[in-house]
């Protein structure tokens, strides 16, 4: 098993860029979440779903978008970047629920300029 | 207010000391809570659930006091393999700031 595989790794953008990180669990887990790392900051939930076709807001959503059309894949969208959402990003599952541990993927670091 | 609170350190002990976290928590009817491990620039690891009666793992144990609303990780005869940051999870969706250890020789 992969685990919980993201891309990409890097990436650089510009103030007003969309682009899309993608997440994959090759688990059959059904829960799946997004996090953000800022210096300081610890992680902070950015959307989470508790299974294909759910979604739902975490602490800071803002200028973000996610779906979960397949219990596979999570990606998160960023629709028009800002400088405040350069920060590492980490994408989680867990088979047992929000109880139970969770699998991080390697992380993408983002930078927009 | 956070709702989970971690004193972020720099903790800076030598190999074979005693080191103890502790993580307060807000949320007085959470039912589970996590310590992860987490190296430079790495993903977060599972390290230690906490249970209501404690849990032991070799040189790690963490507890829980729900009177006091905190928990705790002990770790005996510290490695220089256990410095990391040590984050404390509440629910599985909220995350501490993380402690930093750094364990010198």
């Amino acid at each position: 098993n992969a685990g919980v595989t993201q891309t990409p790794k890097f990436q650089v953008l510009k103030t007003g860029q969309s682009m899309t990180l993608q997440c994959a669990q090759d688990m059959n887990h059904e829960y799946m979440s997004w996090y953000r790392q800022d210096p300081g900051m610890g992680l902070r939930l950015i959307h989470y779903s508790v299974g294909a076709g759910i979604t739902d807001q975490g602490e800071v959503p803002n200028g973000y978008n996610v779906s979960r059309s397949t219990t596979e894949d999570f990606p998160l969208r960023l629709l028009s970047a800002a400088p405040s959402q350069t920060s590492v990003y980490f994408c989680a599952s867990s088979g047992g629920g929000l109880a139970d541990t969770q699998y991080f993927g390697p992380g993408t670091r983002l930078t927009v300029l | 207010r956070k709702e989970v609170e971690q004193d972020p350190g720099p903790f800076n002990v030598p190999e074979g000391a005693t080191v103890a976290f502790n993580c307060t928590y807000s949320n007085s009817a959470s039912q589970s809570f996590f310590w992860y491990r987490q190296d430079c620039r790495k993903e977060p690891k599972l390290l230690m659930s906490v249970y209501s009666s404690g849990n032991e793992d070799g040189r790690f144990t963490a507890q829980l006091n729900r009177a006091s609303q905190y928990i705790s990780l002990l770790i005996r005869d510290s490695k220089l393999s256990d410095s990391a940051t040590y984050l404390c999870v509440e629910g599985q969706l909220t995350f501490g700031s993380g402690t930093q250890l750094t364990v010198l020789p």
